[in-house]
């Protein structure tokens, strides 16, 4: 089974534009994640996903929203860029919202 | 999104050697806790997921401890290789968000 692909893997932005980042999950997983990881800082959940219905949403504001498709493919866009957006996102995909999988991130520079 | 404390942040292992840590988290509403390791460059891989107060799982080397009533998961490494290091997290599960805790980077010397 191909694993969870993440697009682009490396984005360079300027402050204010917006950004979108796309997730493939494993083959019949309905739950994707998102997470951030900025230096000094652990893994911060973004939102949850299942059959394109928003589960559960962390402490972000309202410039990062996400949405997910039929297939479970999942995006995340984040719009007015700030330089505090430079970091890695990562999804994970989830049979059962137990165990999940992480794809290999996407790491966005804000400049 | 839960508070969660892992310590300690990091550690050096002479190979061959054993070590553990520690991540402790709120006892309420649980649900489960996830162990993963991150190495360097890679995804993050998951090590266990524990449900249960006394819960003990195994994957070669490696092995977690759980106890829910006082909030707090072991992770042991038996006889530390090279390959072991990487940094290693936890993450209690609530309500399908996983709140991570900042991590234990184990390096293991050769």
């Amino acid at each position: 089974k191909a694993g969870v692909t993440q697009t682009p893997r490396y984005l360079i932005k300027t402050r204010g534009q917006q950004v979108t980042l796309s997730c493939s999950p494993i083959s019949g997983h309905r739950s994707v994640s998102w997470y951030q990881q900025t230096p000094g800082q652990g893994l911060q959940f973004l939102f949850e996903y299942f059959s394109e219905t928003q589960r559960n949403k962390g402490n972000f504001p309202g410039r990062f929203s996400g949405r997910q498709f039929s297939n479970s493919r999942s995006e995340m866009n984040v719009s007015t860029l700030e330089l505090g957006d430079s970091a890695l996102y990562l999804c994970a995909s989830s049979s059962d919202s137990n165990t999940q999988y992480f794809g290999p991130g996407t790491r966005l520079t804000v400049l | 999104i839960l508070n969660v404390e892992q310590s300690p942040q990091s550690l050096h292992v002479q190979e061959g050697d054993s070590t553990n840590f520690t991540c402790s988290f709120p006892s309420s509403n649980f649900y489960a806790l996830h162990w993963y390791r991150w190495e360097t460059a890679k995804s993050p891989e998951a090590l266990f997921v524990m449900t249960l107060n006394g819960d003990e799982k195994k994957k070669g080397r490696i092995s977690a401890t759980l106890n829910t009533k006082e909030g707090y998961s072991y992770l042991y490494i038996k006889g530390s290789q090279p390959e072991d290091s990487a940094t290693y997290l936890c993450a209690p599960d609530n309500d399908y968000k996983l709140s991570f805790g900042a991590g234990t980077t184990v390096t293991v010397r050769a």
